[in-house]
């Protein structure tokens, strides 16, 4: 079945640049009609939608944040990026990567990754 | 921005009991693009119910969910004690301003 792992440093500091990278497992991440997605979840659980992007390289972002994001694809390693740059501590969430399915299965996340705890700290 | 407010924001219920759990949104939501998942400590979402009210493969038949424009509802008609867990709802649209994913803040279900 098709798996999400997410990977990159769990302590950024204050204006650096946070970067994660989510592996696609058990399918091709060129197939089908998805859209590969970053979402975060707070310390206080709210959920924020960051960003996806089509196998195409099309992007779609989050209006809140789309002056500091960066979301690419790399399909011949199977796996889709995120950059977050001039990070605060208002940053500080569990990072997931998901896929979303097409409009007529809802435009749902319906695969996550496992999330990983990203902390902006000096 | 279409903001989804969800009610109540927590509840206790004994197994057996039916439970409905409401979500708000600011505006229409298109085309019911809205999509209910459930959260366990620790835990990435699970996708229980998309379309507003298409389950899920894999999601028991007590899961339902209705709804249309900017009221939406979900169900669980026999709560089992593994339903213990947040609820939130999420909705996708479109517009000039370009894509909008939105969360509602959760509903906490917790099986006494």
């Amino acid at each position: 079945q098709v798996q999400l792992q997410e990977s990159g440093p769990g302590l950024v500091k204050p204006s650096q640049t946070l970067s994660l990278t989510c592996r696609v497992s058990g399918s091709s991440i060129s197939t089908g009609s998805y859209y590969w997605s970053w979402i975060r979840q707070f310390p206080g659980k709210g959920l924020e939608w960051i960003g996806y992007i089509h196998h195409n390289g099309n992007t779609f972002y989050n209006p809140s944040l789309k002056s500091r994001i960066t979301v690419s694809i790399d399909t011949s390693q199977n796996q889709f990026s995120l950059n977050l740059e001039s990070v605060t501590a208002a940053d500080t969430a569990v990072y997931y990567c998901a896929r979303r399915a097409g409009v007529t299965k809802g435009s749902a996340f319906d695969i996550w990754g496992q999330g990983t705890v990203v902390t902006v700290s000096s | 921005e279409n903001v989804l407010t969800q009610s109540p924001g927590s509840l206790s219920l004994s197994p057996g009991e039916r439970v409905t759990l409401s979500c708000r949104a600011s505006q229409s939501v298109t085309n019911s693009q809205l999509t209910w998942y459930q959260q366990k400590p620790g835990q990435a979402p699970r996708l229980l119910i998309y379309a507003a009210s298409r389950r899920a493969t894999g999601i028991p038949d007590r899961f339902s969910g209705s709804g249309s424009g900017t009221d939406f509802t979900l169900t669980i008609s026999r709560l089992e004690p593994e339903d213990s867990a947040v609820y939130y709802c999420q909705q996708y649209g479109t517009s000039q301003y370009g894509t909008s994913v939105t969360f509602g803040g959760g509903t906490k279900v917790e099986i006494k």
